[in-house]
């Protein structure tokens, strides 16, 4: 079984700030984990994955995340928001080889000027 | 031209009509996948295939039926449409064997039922 939980529906930030957006995540194997990002009108995107190599995955656009297993979770973030960067995030988790990921519910970031 | 490919981008029906959303890859995957979007409930998953010959359903396939044509289209249709499947609906395809579960989208079908 494995689940995905994205604190936050919701998140506001100044362009320069940092960004940070909550994942946890469970799963009976080993996981496979995933931000996507969806930018108005458009279908979702890969922005970074992480499948058991170095914790510390970098991504597109400036983005990175850390896989912390004993805390289960897989936070986004970023040093800069820049306006560019509103749009919807989803966290996913699959189990290795299953093929199947579980998304979570999203979370919207604001960039305010 | 885009890798994954939805038709039609936007379709408005009514209460009992039957209705095919269509979708077609050019990236050699195997595996396709059917979702639904809804505000606040993230993606849920209809259906999925992992090959011409295997069809599964997700955890909302009620409803819903699926037909894979080839390994390259897939397509979602809703027998007798209701209002509650109003929503944004999206096709993703799979990576090739021993990938590492990374989906890629299609743009979508905005549904509007009346």
């Amino acid at each position: 079984a494995q689940s995905v939980t994205q604190l936050g529906s919701h998140v506001s930030v100044s362009e320069g700030a940092l960004v940070l957006l909550r994942c946890n995540y469970s799963s009976s194997v080993p996981p496979y984990l995933f931000w996507y990002v969806q930018y108005p009108n458009q279908g979702l995107q890969l922005l970074l994955k992480y499948t058991s190599a170095a914790t510390l995955v970098k991504g597109i656009n400036g983005f990175e995340a850390e896989f912390k297993k004993s805390e289960t979770s897989f936070h986004l973030t970023k040093p800069s928001a820049h306006m560019s960067d509103a749009a919807e995030y989803f966290c996913a988790v699959s189990g290795g080889g299953s093929y199947i990921p579980t998304f979570g519910r999203g979370t919207s970031l604001i960039v305010h000027p | 031209d885009a890798d994954v490919t939805q038709t039609p981008r936007n379709r408005i029906t009514k209460t009992g009509k039957r209705i095919m959303l269509e979708c077609s890859q050019t990236k050699g995957h195997d595996r396709m996948y059917w979702y639904r979007q809804d505000p606040g409930l993230g993606l849920r998953l209809i259906y999925y295939s992992f090959d011409v010959k295997d069809i599964n359903k997700g955890e909302i396939s009620d409803g819903y039926s699926v037909s894979r044509q080839a390994q390259a289209k897939f397509s979602l249709s809703l027998e007798s449409a209701i209002p509650n499947q109003t929503a944004l609906y999206f096709c993703a395809t799979g990576g090739l064997a021993g990938s590492t579960d990374t989906q890629y989208f299609g743009p979508g079908t905005r549904l509007t039922v009346l």
